[in-house]
C-alpha cells in the first residue's frame, strides 16, 4: 500500500510569511508524528498525535508553530511568521498504534526561509 | 530524559566488506525499544531494524544485525557484505514503551565505497 506522503516536498518562503506542511499518512494509522531536521542534526520531535488528539505540545519550538489533524487522517503542521532558523527537513511519521508500533517515515518537506 | 549518542559522525567502508555502526543511549525507562533507521539522499527515513529493549536476543534483518548490551546502554549497528546502496545516513533512536518519548541520535554518515 501507500506509504506516508507529504507535500510540498520543497517550500521556500521569505521571512515573516506563514507556511503550511501537510502529511497523509499511511491510511488506518491512528497515531502520527512530526519532526524535524535541521541541517547536519538528529531529528527533534515536535508533537504527536493519537486520533485527532494532541495531548502534548511542549515540543512545538514556539508559539508560532501549531498542528492540527482532521478526521484521523492528514495533519497540517503550521508556521506562522516564519524565522530564518526555521530552515529545516520537516518530517512526519504514521503508526498503527501509539504505543507498540514501529513508526514508518515520509518523505519531509524542505523548508528554506530567506 | 532519554539521549542518543553516535561517535562516529563519518564512516567509510569498502564494499563487499563489514561495517559497525556505533550507538549508546541513556534512559530511565525500564522497558523501551531500540531502532535503526537509514536515511539515504532520498530524504527518506527507512527502518533498517528495531530490538525491544526485555529481549536478550540480537535482533538481525538478512545482512544488517546488532549488538545490544543492556547493561553498557550499547545497540551497535553491524551491516555485512556492504553494497553501494547503503550509502546514507544512519539513525539510532531510543523510545520509551508508550511511545511518547522518541530520541533520535545525530547520526553517522556511511559511504561504501566501490
Amino acid at each position: 500500500g501507500a506509504g506516508v506522503s507529504q507535500s510540498p516536498s520543497n517550500k521556500v518562503t521569505e521571512k515573516g510569511k506563514d507556511v503550511e506542511l501537510r502529511c497523509d499518512p499511511i491510511s488506518g494509522h491512528t497515531a502520527l508524528y512530526w519532526y524535524r531536521q535541521s541541517l547536519g542534526q538528529g531529528l527533534e520531535f515536535l508533537i504527536y498525535f493519537q486520533g485527532n488528539s494532541a495531548p502534548d505540545k511542549s515540543g512545538l519550538p514556539s508559539d508560532r508553530f501549531s498542528a492540527e489533524r482532521t478526521g484521523g487522517s492528514v495533519s497540517t503542521l503550521t508556521i506562522q511568521r516564519t524565522q530564518q532558523e526555521d530552515s529545516a527537513v520537516y518530517l512526519c511519521a504514521s503508526s498503527f498504534g501509539l504505543f507498540t508500533d514501529t513508526q514508518y517515515f515520509g518523505p519531509g518537506t524542505r523548508l528554506t526561509v530567506l | 530524559a532519554q539521549t542518543v549518542t553516535q561517535s562516529q559522525p563519518e564512516m567509510s567502508v569498502q564494499e563487499a566488506e563489514t561495517v559497525t555502526l556505533s550507538c549508546t543511549y541513556d534512559t530511565s525507562e525500564s522497558n523501551y525499544y531500540l531502532f535503526w533507521y537509514k536515511q539515504p539522499p532520498s530524504r527518506q527515513m527507512i527502518l533498517v531494524i528495531r530490538q525491544e529493549a526485555y529481549k536478550q536476543q540480537n535482533a538481525t534483518e538478512n545482512r544488517f544485525s546488532v549488538n545490544f548490551q543492556k547493561a553498557a546502554k550499547s545497540f551497535s549497528l553491524k551491516i555485512s557484505d556492504s553494497q553501494l546502496g547503503d550509502t546514507a545516513m544512519y539513525f539510532c533512536a531510543v523510545r520509551d514503551n508508550y511511545g511518547q518519548n522518541f530520541v533520535f541520535g545525530p547520526g553517522t554518515r556511511l559511504s561504501v565505497l566501490p
